[in-house]
């Protein structure tokens, strides 16, 4: 079974609006953490904003916020005020711990959003 | 400078030559992971290593090695390659000691064309 799935293979904003990008997962771990991550078409990895699943604040920075309901496992990605520079492919990814504790390291990745900003 | 590097930035190879993919941070982490990117597939783990003398596989290694030269670098081989190897090859780091759930830090990532 997928375990982080990313409904909006593309999705389209305006400049200055705001934009949702959806993201659910599945896990039976009670502790793990969600992270997004831009990729422009020149191919890096931007590391933008993550959430433990203990916090009990949604994750903000700067521009990006992260609503994140437990209980309907999901963790979707709020760009606000739009950029040109936001076209951009966004993945959501999540980190579990094994259950003897020990932070396995291993990041699994949704497919991603193309996300296209219009001026 | 990027505190995550990685040489060559592209890469043509034939199919059957064995190549090496080099990653190096500045960061001072102690962790050090290499993914693959294939269209469509977002990103799967190759191997990864929590420190100089901790190696392990991830969901992909067959047809790969690595080797963790120092805190920081760390290789990727191929040994035999292959065209489905053809792929964007992504290292990264994380720290630890950071806290809360360790962010990777990935590099700008290697374009290789196996032919």
């Amino acid at each position: 079974a997928q375990k982080i799935t990313q409904t909006q293979p593309g999705m389209f904003v305006q400049e200055k609006e705001a934009v949702t990008l959806d993201c659910t997962y599945d896990t039976s771990d009670q502790s793990y953490g969600l992270f997004w991550y831009k990729q422009p078409s020149s191919g890096e990895m931007i590391f933008l904003i993550y959430q433990g699943s203990y916090d009990e604040q949604n994750a903000t920075e700067g521009r990006y916020s992260l609503n994140f309901q437990k209980a309907r496992k999901s963790a979707n990605l709020v760009i606000s005020a739009s950029q040109l520079g936001d076209s951009a492919m966004y993945f959501c990814a999540m980190r579990e711990r094994t259950t003897g504790g020990t932070s396995y390291g291993k990041l699994t990745f949704g497919q991603g959003t193309i996300l296209t900003v219009h001026p | 400078d990027a505190d995550v590097t990685q040489t060559p930035r592209n890469r043509i190879t034939k199919t059957g030559k064995r190549i090496m993919l080099e990653c190096s941070q500045t960061k001072g982490h102690d962790r050090m992971y290499w993914y693959r990117q294939d269209p469509g597939l977002g990103l799967r783990l190759i191997y990864y290593s929590f420190d100089v003398k901790d190696i392990n596989k991830g969901e992909i290694s067959d047809g790969y090695s690595v080797s963790r030269q120092a805190q920081a670098k760390f290789s990727l081989s191929l040994e035999s390659a292959i065209p489905n190897q053809t792929a964007l090859y992504f290292c990264a780091t994380s720290d630890p000691g950071q806290g809360g759930w360790e962010t990777q830090y990935f590099g700008p990532g290697t374009r290789l064309l196996v032919l």
